[in-house]
């Protein structure tokens, strides 16, 4: 299947920093994308969808200018966080999609962040 | 809004005991219905879809039928294994919701050996 990877990994930072969190689809090219963010124990809470070359559509209560998103390619988005608090620490969640109905969203394995 | 419900865990099971996970869902289209599994550590991966009704996705002995009479996409297997153990997403995306995927609350499921 297509394959979603997202760097880094895991990072920890300073409060008041800010932090970008790539995701790429490697074997195809996706047309829109989507940050989540999950909590512990919890279901992903969709925090934005993403198309190409477009401004990202954010969900309601999710402050677009604290969660940077550019889709700048049919293969990259970023999420940053700017200005990161303790409150920020989760576990963020891209996916990838063609965008075809019914097509079928590829997950990326995740970010862990934590603001210290 | 579209929603998803689905039955709250955690599910403990012995091995080779028969799963069900309930999920219900609604939509103001027609939507395509996944199963989506985590395991410890690791991001989400693609169990199973099914994108009509009737429909029976099926994935490592994993089975779920897309009932539209009931609105409902349950997850069953028949003998589990210890290395099920996992949350289990049920989820659904339609053209009128963007195909946005909506999840579900998840269920955990532990397996004894």
């Amino acid at each position: 299947g297509a394959v979603v990877s997202q760097h880094p990994s895991r990072v920890i930072c300073k409060s008041g920093t800010s932090v970008k969190i790539e995701c790429r689809s490697l074997d195809f090219q996706a047309t829109t994308m989507f940050w989540y963010r999950q909590f512990p124990k919890k279901s992903l809470m969709l925090m934005a969808t993403s198309n190409e070359g477009s401004k990202a559509t954010y969900e309601q209560g999710v402050e677009k200018d604290k969660f940077l998103i550019n889709h700048a390619s049919l293969t990259l988005s970023t999420l940053t966080v700017t200005s990161a608090h303790p409150e920020d620490s989760s576990f963020y969640i891209c996916s990838a999609s063609s965008g075809a109905e019914g097509s079928e969203q590829y997950f990326g394995p995740g970010t862990r962040l934590t603001v210290t | 809004g579209d929603s998803v419900t689905q039955m709250e865990g955690p599910v403990t099971l012995s091995e080779e005991a028969f799963l069900t996970i309930n999920c219900t869902y609604t939509a103001t289209g027609y939507p395509s219905l996944f199963w989506y599994v985590q395991y410890p550590g690791e991001g989400l991966q693609l169990l199973l879809k099914a994108t009509k009704a009737d429909d029976k996705g099926s994935n490592k002995g994993f089975e779920a039928t897309y009932r539209k009479e009931t609105t409902s996409f349950h997850l069953e297997k028949g003998s589990v294994q210890v290395s099920d153990s996992a949350v289990y997403f049920c989820a659904l995306s339609d053209q009128a919701g963007g195909f946005k995927t909506i999840f579900g609350a998840g269920t955990r499921l532990f397996v004894k050996a």
